[in-house]
Order: structure tokens, then C-alpha cells, then sequence
């Protein structure tokens, strides 16, 4: 069964673009959650989505949006980027509410 | 607010040795708490979890402990072997998906 897959791994923009990026769920798996993961703040939750819906958000700008398809794959978007938002951007899926997140390996965004 | 913090960045054993990784909460709503492991170039692997309405919990060379009193949580690896060098992150939720991480320790296994 594959993991799940984030794309691209890599991506290098420039201040004041916008970005989007990629996940392909576990097969089977409804719930898509979005991290953030920087060497200074950690680990922090962006949003999760079930069903196409957005069900919880963390504490990031609009600027941080998101959205699920019917099939489970899910986007982030940043729009007008920040140095600050270079990170790891992490997502993770579930089968539902309260089963264990299965992470990908990330995107890698440098924001230059 | 919400916070996870971990006492030690950094803990270096020898193989064979037990490890013992702490993590402090403050959020004393969480009814999770998970252990995640992370390697260099991956996303966290889930070790282990443990609910609110229990102390102790164990898996396959792992042992989670919760102390609910003084909101502490610990990881425990039995004979620690090189492949578990990594980066360890308690985490705490209401959910699984919605989850407050703390900021790591590193484990550093010698041969």
C-alpha cells in the first residue's frame, strides 16, 4: 500500500509569490491534515480537512489556505509569500477522526 | 496557551542501553498523547499513543508512561539500537489530527 505522497519535494520561490502544494492520501484514508514544520516553531498544525470539508484550522493567516477533493488528495496554497515561510510542509492522513496521522515525507519550501 | 515542551534536546546512549525520552504538557484537556519518531529526510512515524484514562502503555520495545498529575509524559526504548537514532516529538491533542508537538529530542545511539 503506498504512503502517503506529497509533491513536489522541493520548491524554491521568491517573496510575494504564491505557491501550491500536494498530497495524495493513503488509499482509503477520508482525512487529510496540513503541518508546518520549521527549525525555530516546530511542529505546528495548519488545518485538516474530512470529506472535502475543513473540519479544524490552526493559528495562520489567510494567507495558508487549503482544500480537499472527492478522491481525499488534498493542495495547501500560500499565497504573497514571506521569508518567514520557508519550511517543511508536512501532510498526514487518516482514516477518520481519532485514528493515527501517517505523515509524508514533506515539501521542502525555501522562500527567497 | 497551549504548550509541549521537551527537558533534554539531546540524548546520546550506547546500544543496548534503556532510553528514557521526558516530555512536560500543559494542556491537561488533551486526551491524546503520541510518540513520534523522525528521520532525517522523513516525515514523523507514529511509535506509540496513549489515552487520558491511562497510565501506562506498551508496545513492541516501547513503553509510554503518563503521569497526569504533574502533566508528564515519557517514551521509554528498551536495548536502544542504532536504527533508532531520530528525532523524538511528544505530541498532545483533543484529536489525532489536531495535534500540539513539543520541540524534539534527539537520540544519538552509539555502537
Amino acid at each position: 500500500k503506498a504512503g502517503v505522497t506529497q509533491t513536489p519535494r522541493y520548491l524554491i520561490k521568491t517573496r510575494g509569490q504564491q505557491v501550491t502544494l500536494s498530497c495524495s492520501p493513503i488509499s482509503g484514508h477520508r482525512s487529510v491534515s496540513w503541518y508546518q514544520q520549521t527549525p525555530g516553531q516546530g511542529l505546528q498544525f495548519l488545518f485538516e480537512y474530512f470529506s472535502e470539508t475543513q473540519r479544524n484550522k490552526g493559528n495562520f493567516p489567510g494567507r495558508f489556505s487549503g482544500r480537499q477533493f472527492s478522491n481525499s488528495r488534498s493542495e495547501m496554497n500560500v499565497s504573497t509569500l514571506e521569508l518567514g515561510d520557508s519550511a517543511l510542509y508536512l501532510c498526514a492522513s487518516s482514516l477518520g477522526r481519532n485514528e493515527k496521522l501517517f505523515f509524508g515525507s514533506g515539501t521542502q519550501l525555501s522562500v527567497l | 496557551g497551549e504548550s509541549v515542551g521537551l527537558h533534554l534536546p539531546t540524548l546520546s546512549v550506547q546500544e543496548g542501553d534503556n532510553s528514557i525520552i521526558n516530555c512536560a504538557y500543559s494542556n491537561s484537556a488533551s486526551d491524546y498523547f503520541i510518540w513520534y519518531k523522525q528521520e532525517s529526510g522523513k516525515g514523523p512515524q507514529f511509535i506509540i499513543d496513549i489515552r487520558s484514562n491511562m497510565d501506562k502503555r506498551q508496545g513492541q520495545r516501547v513503553t509510554v508512561l503518563l503521569n497526569k498529575t504533574v502533566k508528564h509524559l515519557s517514551l521509554q526504548i528498551a536495548a536502544t539500537q542504532p536504527g533508532d537514532s531520530a528525532v523524538y516529538f511528544c505530541a498532545e491533542g483533543g484529536t489525532f489530527q489536531k495535534l500540539v508537538f513539543g520541540t524534539g529530542t534527539r537520540l544519538l545511539v552509539s555502537p
